[in-house]
Parts: structure tokens; C-alpha cells; sequence
């Protein structure tokens, strides 16, 4: 079984600045793609960000990037020039690849980003 | 409409009473996910759809939970003699065709909020 921790339950910045949301996981399976999305208050998770394990580059979209450390299991999110509408939870979340279709994600427990204005 | 419609948005249930959730996923899609998402944590697999076949239905948490797609798109989740503990979002999720062919993209409904009084 695959779990996903997320450490950091609330963090808080200001408008403009930059933050790092941190996501280790535990798995065995050696393909697999790791996610991190965004559940604003009208609850509907949007995807901001995939990567797949087999890829060394780090993946971006725009404001959006990934430091993906494999061997260390570890998948934090940076978001650069912090925007007041980048405020709701996070999560990262995990699958693996070898499951034919059938395999949901597993999710952490979410990190709850504050935009100061 | 173009996305993952979920009916009702908010729900509440006498402990004992049966409720019916329902999903509109994208038309065309042929992956179905349910998930349960209790407060505070991260969402939780519950079951799988291709089509009308559930191929994986072991997040189902007791047996008082079921769920089916007779035709292969509407999804419904029923659940049986509701208790407290179930008090919950229940989020729905659509994909084209999960996992295959590297398609990992899944869209997402609103969820329904059900509250066990």
C-alpha cells in the first residue's frame, strides 16, 4: 500500500512571495506518477501539477513547479509569485502506473495555503 | 454541461435513513471514481467504474455502501442506514480512460456534503 504525508497542515504567506509546500510518500512500486491539486472552497479538486517517476526533469506550469526527489520519496510544490486566488488546500497525491486502470490516487492529508494581501 | 455534475450539493440524513448520491460524469468518459473525503483529511478511494463494469470496489466501507452504473455514464452511491460516521464529502471523478496510455487526467465534481444528524 502506497501512503502520501504531507507535514505542513496550514502555512501562510504574503502576496508575492514565494512558498514551498513539502509531500514525502512511501511506495514500492518503482513506476508511478505523483500529483499535487488544489480543492478551493467550492470543493472541486483542480489538477495543478503531474509528474511522472520515470522522468528526472522536474515538471513546471507557469507559477507552478515540482522538486521531485526519488530516491528520497520526495514531492514539494513552489509556487512563485503567490497570487491572493493560489489560497485554498493542497494536496498531494500519488499512483502508480502498473495497475491497468483500475487504481485510484492516494492522497495526504492536504496543506491549507493562506495568501496575505 | 461540460464537467462532473453532483447532485445533491448538500445533504442531511437522520442516523438510520438511506440516501442516494448522484454523479453526471463528462459525456464520453469512461472512468468513474467515487471518493470520501472527511473532514480535515484528504479524500479516500471508495470504487472504480469502466464503464458499467465496478472493477474495484474495496474502499467501500462497509457493506451498508453501494454503488453502481447501470448504463455505463450516471453513477449513483447509495448508502444504507446512514450513521454519524459517515458524515462526509463525497467527491466524484471522471477520465476519459484512466491509466491507459499514460492518460492520468481526471476531472472532478463539487462533491455532495452529506451530514448524519
Amino acid at each position: 500500500a502506497q501512503t502520501v504525508t504531507q507535514s505542513q497542515p496550514e502555512m501562510s504567506v504574503q502576496e508575492a512571495e514565494t512558498v514551498t509546500l513539502s509531500c514525502t510518500y512511501d511506495t514500492s512500486e518503482n513506476n508511478y506518477y505523483l500529483f499535487w491539486y488544489k480543492q478551493p472552497p467550492s470543493r472541486q479538486m483542480i489538477l495543478v501539477i503531474r509528474q511522472e517517476a520515470y522522468k528526472q526533469q522536474n515538471a513546471t506550469e507557469n507559477r507552478f513547479s515540482v522538486n521531485f526527489q526519488k530516491a528520497a520519496k520526495s514531492f514539494s510544490l513552489k509556487i512563485s509569485d503567490s497570487q491572493l486566488g493560489d489560497t485554498a488546500m493542497y494536496f498531494c497525491a500519488f499512483m502508480k502506473s502498473s495497475g491497468g486502470g483500475a487504481d485510484g490516487l492516494t492522497f495526504g492529508k492536504g496543506t491549507h495555503l493562506i495568501i496575505q494581501p | 454541461g461540460a464537467g462532473v455534475s453532483q447532485s445533491p450539493r448538500y445533504k442531511v440524513a437522520k442516523r438510520g435513513q438511506d440516501v442516494a448520491l448522484r454523479c453526471d460524469p463528462i459525456s464520453g468518459h469512461v472512468s468513474l471514481f467515487w471518493y470520501q473525503q472527511a473532514l480535515g483529511q484528504g479524500p479516500e478511494f471508495l470504487t472504480y467504474f469502466q464503464n458499467e463494469a465496478q472493477l474495484d470496489k474495496s474502499g467501500l466501507p462497509s457493506d451498508r455502501f453501494f454503488a453502481e452504473r447501470p448504463e455505463g455514464s450516471v453513477s449513483t452511491l447509495k448508502i444504507q442506514r446512514t450513521q454519524q460516521e459517515d458524515s462526509a464529502v463525497y467527491l466524484c471523478a471522471s477520465s476519459l480512460g484512466w491509466g491507459r496510455d499514460g492518460n492520468t487526467e481526471a476531472f472532478f465534481g463539487q462533491g455532495t456534503r452529506l451530514t448524519v444528524v
